[in-house]
């Protein structure tokens, strides 16, 4: 089974602290996706990785957020000032491939909780 | 942007019962549709996939039926049991790399 590792599992932050999650994405996949997901709702799309280069993320990521993939094996999501709201599953994904072939693989998140 | 809505948003079935769980799009270039099962816990599974040039595909219990003209997938599930309990989520996609999810589907199974 395809593996992709999110590290921790559980991370509690006060306002307005910086918080850091990790992802080691399956071998071999060359894109990387982080979602949101807010009380096992629909997942909230934050950024796009295609051999370690952002190709896509939305305005709130670009704003507070810092996500990079300094190596294929190695992704990290940060908030640099934590808000209330951004209380939530952060869910890592991988795949191997171009464009959208392949499936998509998920780990099983970090859930961050910010007091 | 792609827009998938998902019914019911929960239904309770007892073990052994049919479900259908429904999926719509809005983006008419979308062309693969993958649906994921999320169990209390654990990560999201893949469980079943369609393309636009398909009508029907099915994977043991699980049918997948899809409708280009209407933008409608359904996800029929048979015989249920006490493990299909969890969220299901339809998503779609276009020709490029990004999935957008449902809004999810919450089955229990009574057993």
């Amino acid at each position: 089974d395809a593996a992709v590792t999110q590290k921790p599992r559980y991370l509690i932050k006060m306002k307005g602290q910086e918080a850091e999650m990790k992802c080691i994405p399956e071998k071999g996949h060359t894109a990387v996706f982080w979602y949101q997901q807010k009380q096992s709702k629909e997942l909230k799309f934050l950024i796009y990785f295609q051999n370690q280069q952002p190709l896509d993320q939305i305005d709130m990521v670009k704003e507070r957020f810092s996500a990079v993939c300094p190596s294929s094996s190695l992704c990290s999501l940060g908030i640099r000032t934590c808000e209330a709201e951004d209380s939530a599953l952060y869910l890592c994904s991988s795949r191997e491939g171009l464009g959208g072939q392949g499936t998509l693989y998920f780990g099983a998140g970090t859930r961050l909780s910010v007091l | 942007g792609e827009q998938v809505e998902q019914l019911p948003s929960s239904l309770i079935v007892q073990e052994g019962a049919s479900v259908l769980i429904n999926c719509s799009y809005t983006d008419s270039a979308s062309v693969y549709f993958p649906w994921y099962k999320q169990e209390p816990g654990k990560r999201l599974q893949f469980i079943i996939d369609i393309r636009s040039n398909m009508e029907r595909k099915q994977n043991q219990r699980l049918t997948l039926l899809f409708d280009k003209k209407t933008k409608h997938l359904s996800l029929h599930i048979t015989a249920t049991q006490p493990g299909d309990s969890a969220i299901y989520f339809c998503s779609a996609r276009n020709m490029g790399y990004k999935l957008t999810f449902g809004t999810g589907t919450s089955l229990l199974v009574d057993p």
